[in-house]
């Protein structure tokens, strides 16, 4: 069965600097697709990035990008330029948005 | 102008109650979906239409029914609500992809319910 893991219940990152939150899952197929959700306090549901497994490039959008690493299963987000409304819950997600991870809380310290 | 709606955001009810929660998207989207997210954040799938055909059906108690329509509508009627009821039922839609993937996720912003 496929599985998603984030193994950072919560990280903190100071204003301005770059934070990487780490997510690895588990799967036999070969093409898929990979997500990083953003659930500020709002509870609003917003896509942050995604990445086609085919794609050998790193996705990225504005300041958000992703480390992805096919053979080991890793699927990383990394924040550029933190900034204070970057504060929220963020979740990977595998594969037709079946497969959530727990989640990372991130807390931007100005 | 709002994609993906679901009524109503707030919903507290006593136990034994039966309550519906309702959803709707604009975006000419195939495939529907329905999460619940506990008290610790974890979203997990309940279910997925496609074109208004049950494709996903996760391990949820039968008091649990979705019923669709149309491809536009996904609503979600819960019987005999219990106490381990209460989380956060977040809607969604994606278009469906060649090869059966799913594109995004548009979500709705969430019923809280709340059993008492």
């Amino acid at each position: 069965a496929q599985t998603v893991t984030q193994s950072q219940p919560e990280m903190s990152v100071q204003e301005a600097e770059t934070v990487t939150l780490s997510c690895t899952y588990d799967t036999s197929e070969s093409d898929y697709y990979l997500f990083w959700y953003k659930q500020p306090p709002s509870r609003q549901m917003i896509l942050v990035i995604r990445q086609e497994a085919y794609k050998q490039q790193n996705a990225t959008e504005n300041r958000f990008s992703v480390n992805f690493q096919k053979a080991a299963k890793s699927f990383s987000l990394k924040i550029s330029d933190s900034q204070l409304g970057d504060a929220a819950m963020y979740f990977c997600a595998y594969e037709g948005n079946l497969i959530f991870g727990k989640g990372t809380k991130l807390s931007v310290k100005p | 102008d709002t994609a993906v709606s679901q009524t109503p955001k707030y919903l507290v009810t006593q136990m034994g109650n039966d309550k519906s929660i309702k959803c709707e998207q604009n975006l000419g989207h195939d495939t529907m979906y329905w999460y619940k997210q506990d008290s610790k954040k974890f979203l997990k799938i309940m279910f997925s239409y496609n074109n208004k055909e049950l494709i996903i059906n996760e391990t949820v108690p039968n008091r649990f029914s979705p019923k669709s329509p149309d491809k536009a509508h996904l609503n979600l009627h819960i019987n005999s609500l219990e106490l381990g009821d209460s989380a956060v039922y977040f809607c969604a839609s994606s278009r469906r992809l060649q090869g059966g993937t799913n594109e995004k996720l548009f979500f709705g912003s969430g019923t809280q319910l709340s059993v008492l």
